[in-house]
C-alpha cells in the first residue's frame, strides 16, 4: 500500500537553531511531493513542492526540502527557526498516476524563545 | 485561504439532522475536494470532483453527499448517517485534469460538532 510517513509527532527547536522536519514516502514510480503548515484552526497553508528537477526546493516563508530519491525522503528545512514557525506540518505525495493526495499524519513543530 | 471560502466557520448538528458546508472558489479552478481533519491524522479524502457535474468517492465517502452543479462551488451534506460527523471540515481547489500538477489550495475550514 502506498503511504506517506512522519515519523515524529512533534519536533522541539530553540529559536535561531536550524530545524528538519522529515518525510518519508513508499509510492511507486515518480511522485509529485509536497509540504503544506497548518496554523490552529485554519486551513492549510501551502508551502512548497518538488515535481523534478533540482533535489532541493526552495518554498515560502524560508523553508526549504530536499529530495532524496534513494532513500524516499522529503524532508524539510529551514536554516534558522522563528517562533513564527510554530504550528502543524503536513507532507503530502502525489502519485505520477493519478490526483490524488496521500497524506502525512503531521509533525507538531514548536519553536521555544 | 485566499480564493476558497467556507462557510459557517463553526456548526453544532444535533443526532438525527442532515447538515450542509459550504465551498466556494474563485479561483476559476476545475476540481475540487472534501476532507476530514481528525487529531492525530492525516487528512482524509471524502469526496472530489474534476469538473462539473461530475465527482467521485474517496476513501471515507458513507454518510456524506456532494453536488458540483456549478464550477465554483462543491457543497458537502453530512447526513444522519454519518455516525462519527464531529470533525474539522476542510475544502480544496486546483486546476484540475488528470496529469494535473497544481498545487491543491484550501479554504478555512468547517468545524462540525454533534451535540
Amino acid at each position: 500500500a502506498q503511504s506517506v510517513a512522519q515519523p515524529e509527532d512533534q519536533v522541539n527547536v530553540a529559536e535561531g537553531n536550524p530545524l528538519t522536519v522529515k518525510c518519508t514516502y513508499s509510492v511507486s514510480g515518480n511522485p509529485y511531493l509536497f509540504w503544506y503548515v497548518q496554523y490552529p484552526n485554519r486551513g492549510l497553508q501551502f508551502l512548497l513542492k518538488y515535481i523534478t528537477g533540482d533535489n532541493l526546493v526552495k518554498g515560502s516563508y524560508g523553508f526549504e526540502a530536499e529530495f532524496n530519491k534513494s532513500q524516499t525522503s522529503f524532508h524539510l528545512k529551514k536554516p534558522s527557526a522563528l517562533v513564527s514557525d510554530s504550528a502543524l506540518y503536513f507532507c503530502a505525495v502525489r502519485p505520477q498516476r493519478g490526483y490524488q493526495l496521500i497524506w502525512g499524519a503531521g509533525t507538531k513543530l514548536i519553536i521555544k524563545p | 485561504d485566499g480564493g476558497i471560502t467556507q462557510s459557517p466557520k463553526y456548526l453544532f448538528r444535533k443526532e438525527g439532522q442532515n447538515v450542509t458546508l459550504s465551498c466556494e472558489q474563485n479561483l476559476n479552478h476545475d476540481a475540487m475536494y472534501w476532507y476530514r481533519q481528525d487529531p492525530g491524522q492525516g487528512l482524509r479524502l471524502i469526496y472530489y470532483s474534476q469538473i462539473v457535474n461530475d465527482f467521485q468517492k474517496g476513501d471515507i465517502a458513507e454518510g456524506y453527499s456532494v453536488s458540483r452543479e456549478k464550477k465554483e462551488s462543491f457543497p458537502l451534506t453530512v447526513t444522519s448517517a454519518q455516525k462519527n460527523p464531529t470533525a474539522f471540515y476542510l475544502c480544496a481547489s486546483s486546476g484540475g485534469g488528470l496529469a494535473d500538477t497544481d498545487t491543491q489550495y484550501f479554504g478555512p475550514g468547517t468545524r462540525l460538532t454533534v451535540l
